[in-house]
């Protein structure tokens, strides 16, 4: 059964202060890796995906990577507007039409 | 702006009603998804329409009926619910299965 575990739950950041959320999951067959944000109130926001180990994509301030074993979503230089929960998902190859997801981090940039 | 529309965005019912949600894609994508999305839970996939197939969730109650009468509407029909079944119902569209999901900002459903 496929897992996905993120951490940390909950990240409060001060403006400026680079960090990383983490995502770990275990999947017989990658079929892909999707990151997400999602802000109260709204549905998740698509952002990244990522399918195979070494790959990399950027997004403004947010860079996600991944290994065979688990991504990483690093935020340089956050600012308050990138307050929000930020999901993980993934797709394996076994099943087409199915995500799994993480409970998410949720994340909090102050001035 | 999204190019997933849900209707409506509140719901509260009691558990003898029946109701219906909806959910509109403008980027003509192939395939919609319902979901689940409980506190502290991460997403459930309750169904899946796409031109190749449905795919049902196995777990969700058969007081949970989806209705999908082309490939930009779907339908979420409630009936008879139970209080654990309060949660915000979120739908989203992809040009394939294999594709990115886009989300509407989903219904926030209460049950009295």
């Amino acid at each position: 059964e496929d897992q996905v575990t993120q951490s940390p739950e909950a990240l409060r950041l001060q403006e400026g202060e680079s960090s990383s959320l983490n995502c770990s999951y275990t999947v017989s067959g990658l079929r892909g890796l999707f990151w997400y944000r999602q802000d109260p109130g709204k549905g998740p926001e698509f952002l990244f995906t990522l399918y195979s180990a070494g790959e990399e994509k950027e997004k403004e301030r947010l860079k996600a990577t991944l290994t065979k074993k688990e991504s990483f979503l690093h935020i340089t230089a956050p600012k308050p507007e990138d307050s929000a929960t930020y999901l993980c998902a993934v797709g394996d190859t076994g099943t087409a039409s199915k995500l799994t997801f993480g409970t998410g981090t949720r994340l909090q940039v102050t001035l | 702006e999204t190019g997933v529309t849900q209707t409506p965005r509140h719901l509260v019912m009691g558990m003898t009603n029946k109701k219906s949600l909806k959910c509109e894609q403008h980027l003509g994508h192939n395939a919609m998804y319902w979901y689940k999305q409980s506190a502290k839970k991460p997403l459930e996939l309750m169904f899946v329409y796409s031109l190749e197939e449905r795919v049902e969730n196995n777990s969700v109650p058969s007081r949970f009926s989806p209705e999908c009468p082309n490939s930009s509407h779907l339908f979420l029909h409630l009936h008879t619910l139970q209080p654990e079944d309060s949660a915000l119902y979120l739908c989203a569209s992809s040009q394939a299965v294999e594709q990115p999901q886009h989300f509407g900002d989903g219904t926030r459903l209460s049950i009295l």
